[in-house]
């Protein structure tokens, strides 16, 4: 099975500041990979699928890049409603995988 | 507005079944599979499986086969999700989120259920 690795697991930045997710997969993916936001007592929230197609609705502020194995998901301005937990997955090819998560708080 | 609208909490006995339903609306019912995913208390999410509305296909996590079975109904337009033999480790939040028809491709889960809290206790 395909593992996908993030880091950091949880990270503190002032807003305004630019904050990078990492997500790394076990094996070459191609750009078979999504990003979501998840915050407590809501459902979790697509922000970008394709690996950098940001869905519509989403605040440009958010951007993903990569492909295989190495992808980023980048909140180039942090904003006090970006507090949530992110989650990289790994869709299609017939199993899919989630990342363990990335906590982002306001320093 | 596509919109999925799950079935309420459920508290169940060690060994038992549960049966979510996820009532799809705002969009055609057949273009689209559902994956199922949980996320125990204090743990990040895990995909469950998936399975196909055109073909009835499933694939289903390593660690939940032979426990679980998802089907869909296109006469109402909901999709099942049943997990057997009920354990401590089932608590947890459950949804149905809208995904691809083609177990090879997909572009994410697009619309999520409310959410599904199972509790399981003795």
């Amino acid at each position: 099975d395909i593992q996908m690795t993030q880091s950091p697991s949880s990270l503190s930045a002032s807003v305004g500041d630019r904050v990078t997710i990492t997500c790394r997969a076990s094996q070459g993916i191609g750009k078979s990979l999504a990003w979501y936001q998840h915050k407590p007592g809501e459902a979790p929230k697509l922000l970008i699928h394709g690996a950098s197609i940001l869905r519509p609705g989403v605040p440009s502020r958010f951007s993903g890049s990569g492909s295989g194995t190495d992808f980023t998901l980048t909140i180039s301005s942090l904003q006090p409603e970006d507090v949530a937990t992110y989650y990289c997955e790994k869709y299609a090819s017939a199993l899919w995988t989630f990342g363990q998560g990335t906590r982002v708080e306001i320093k | 507005q596509a919109q999925l609208v799950q079935s309420g909490a459920e508290v169940k006995r060690f060994g038992a079944s549960v049966k979510v339903s996820c009532k799809a609306s705002g969009y055609n019912f057949k273009s689209y599979g559902f994956s199922w995913v949980r996320q125990a208390p204090g743990q990040g999410l895990e995909w469950m499986g998936w399975i196909s509305t055109y073909n009835g296909d499933t694939n289903y996590a390593q660690n939940l086969q032979g426990r679980v079975a998802m089907t869909t109904d296109t006469s109402t337009n909901t999709a099942y999700m049943e997990l057997r033999s009920l354990r401590s480790d089932d608590t947890a939040v459950y949804y149905c989120a809208r995904d691809t028809n083609d177990v090879w491709s997909g572009y994410g889960m697009d619309v999520w259920g409310q959410g599904t809290t199972v509790t399981v206790s003795s």
